[in-house]
């Protein structure tokens, strides 16, 4: 029972190159997450899943992208990467009907872009 | 808009004291309010939390307190410890569909030995 996985754990990219992060889930949950973590400012919704064919957008969603691929897997791609983008990107899931509500985290995959 | 505002941001406490971190919030339909720590290089995962029904939580030498009417919580850890060095985030959320958190900054809370 993996919980949740993120690849890769680093990336660097260069300005205006594209790429995507994935996240895969062994809960069965039906909800997740892609959050950013900046120093001083938290975590930052990006985009949410509440179920398998939905995606809404979180407090931070331009410059991004997600797909629910299925149940397991949430992926997020940025299209142009820019320098504001450098972040450490974490993915969560959930099963909002459980007690006490838990949202469960990925290990963060940290990109540069330069 | 940060709707959660989280003191202070980092914390010095010796080994055996008591550490105290405090969060306000905006938004009054915020019925689930969760701590989360996070070590460094993983994730954050939860620690402990507590609802706007009771206004104190303790699991161990983690505890809770909650004004409602004056919107604030706090965390309380009671005889700190080297292994309670990490960043703190308080959080809170409204009950619904995808239960969307909403973090305060973080603490990074270093207990010396």
């Amino acid at each position: 029972n993996a919980g949740v996985t993120q690849t890769p754990k680093f990336q660097v990219l260069k300005t205006g190159q594209s790429m995507t992060l994935q996240c895969a889930q062994d809960m069965n949950h039906n909800s997740m997450y892609w959050y950013r973590q900046d120093p001083g400012m938290g975590l930052r919704l990006i985009y949410y899943s509440a179920s398998e064919g939905t995606t809404d957008k979180g407090e931070v969603p331009n410059g991004y992208n997600v797909s629910r691929l299925n149940k397991r897997e949430f992926s997020l791609r940025l299209e142009s990467a820019a320098p504001s983008q450098t972040s450490v990107y974490f993915c969560a899931s959930s099963e909002h009907t459980g007690q006490p509500y838990e949202q469960y985290f990925g290990p963060g995959t940290r990109l540069t872009v330069t | 808009q940060q709707q959660v505002k989280q003191s202070p941001q980092s914390l010095i406490v010796q080994k055996g004291g008591i550490s105290i971190i405090n969060c306000a919030y905006e938004n009054t339909a915020f019925d689930y309010f969760p701590w989360y720590q996070q070590f460094p290089g993983k994730g954050p995962a939860l620690l402990i939390a507590i609802r706007p029904d009771v206004s104190e939580k303790k699991e161990g030498r983690f505890t809770i307190s909650f004004n409602k009417s004056a919107k604030q919580f706090s965390l309380h850890i009671m005889d700190s410890q080297p292994g309670d060095s990490a960043t703190y985030f308080c959080a809170a959320s409204i009950s619904g569909s995808a239960r969307q958190l909403t973090f305060g900054s973080g603490t990074q809370l270093t207990v010396l030995p």
